[in-house]
């Protein structure tokens, strides 16, 4: 089955940008979205943004202005870069699949988060 | 944004007996298709949430048959007929029908 892995970074402080990249094993990253999500204990899970396999993106209105997903089909991967980080961007992220599902008609329609990475922990301090 | 919100926050359950957690959405998460974009997820302890229902009742692959969900609009029930000790965990649900998608605050099931 399919297999999601994030590359973490260190420890980055205030203002910095946040660099991630998901590799996707056992299966092609073709036909699906592909989602950036985080979790606090404050807020709880938080859905960042998706990626489709073409490259055509949609993010939170409440990251949009410091987020971009970009997609690499030839390396099965996707990477998410979080631009002037505060302490309240630490967080474990995850990595998930979005999958989809026709109708009679062909219209396609996301279902679900149906395979997660292990997270990884993005600690932002001074 | 849609808001989700979960009760109970916290379910202590005996094992064998059932357990059911509810999930209110601020806006109707049926479609014109007949679907209801709503999702359920099981985080264990210490694991990156899995996904156990999707559009509302379809149990996802592997997900055992004592899990059911059931509902429709605005509100939703998940289902566990039989609680086992490899139940205990944080349930979210999580609506699918629109960006950005959101999440419930969990409910945090643990055993007596």
């Amino acid at each position: 089955q399919v297999q999601l892995q994030e590359s973490g970074p260190g420890p980055l402080r205030p203002s910095e940008t946040l660099s991630l990249t998901c590799f996707v094993s056992s299966d092609s990253i073709r036909g699906y979205y592909w989602s950036w999500i985080r979790q606090t204990p404050g807020k709880g899970l938080e859905w960042i943004g998706y990626i489709y396999y073409n490259g055509s993106a949609n993010y939170n209105p409440s990251l949009k202005s410091r987020v971009t997903i970009s997609v690499d089909t030839s390396k099965n991967q996707f990477s998410l870069k979080l631009t002037s980080l505060t302490a309240a961007d630490t967080a474990v992220y995850y990595c998930a699949r979005g999958s989809t599902y026709s109708d009679f008609w062909n219209n396609y329609y996301f279902d679900a988060f149906d395979f997660w990475g292990q997270g990884t922990v993005v600690t932002v301090s001074s | 944004d849609i808001v989700m919100t979960q009760s109970p926050l916290s379910l202590p359950v005996t094992p064998g007996e059932p357990a059911t957690i509810s999930c209110r959405s601020s806006q109707t998460l049926l479609y014109s298709n007949g679907d209801n974009f709503l999702n359920w997820y099981l985080q264990k302890p210490g694991q990156s949430p899995q996904l156990l229902i999707y559009l509302g009742s379809n149990r996802a692959s592997g997900v055992p048959d004592r899990f059911g969900g059931i509902g429709s609009g605005t509100y939703f029930t998940l289902t566990i007929n039989r609680v086992e000790a490899e139940d205990v965990g944080v349930y979210y649900c999580m609506q699918a029908l629109q960006t950005p998608y959101t999440f419930g605050q969990g409910t945090k099931l643990e055993i007596k």
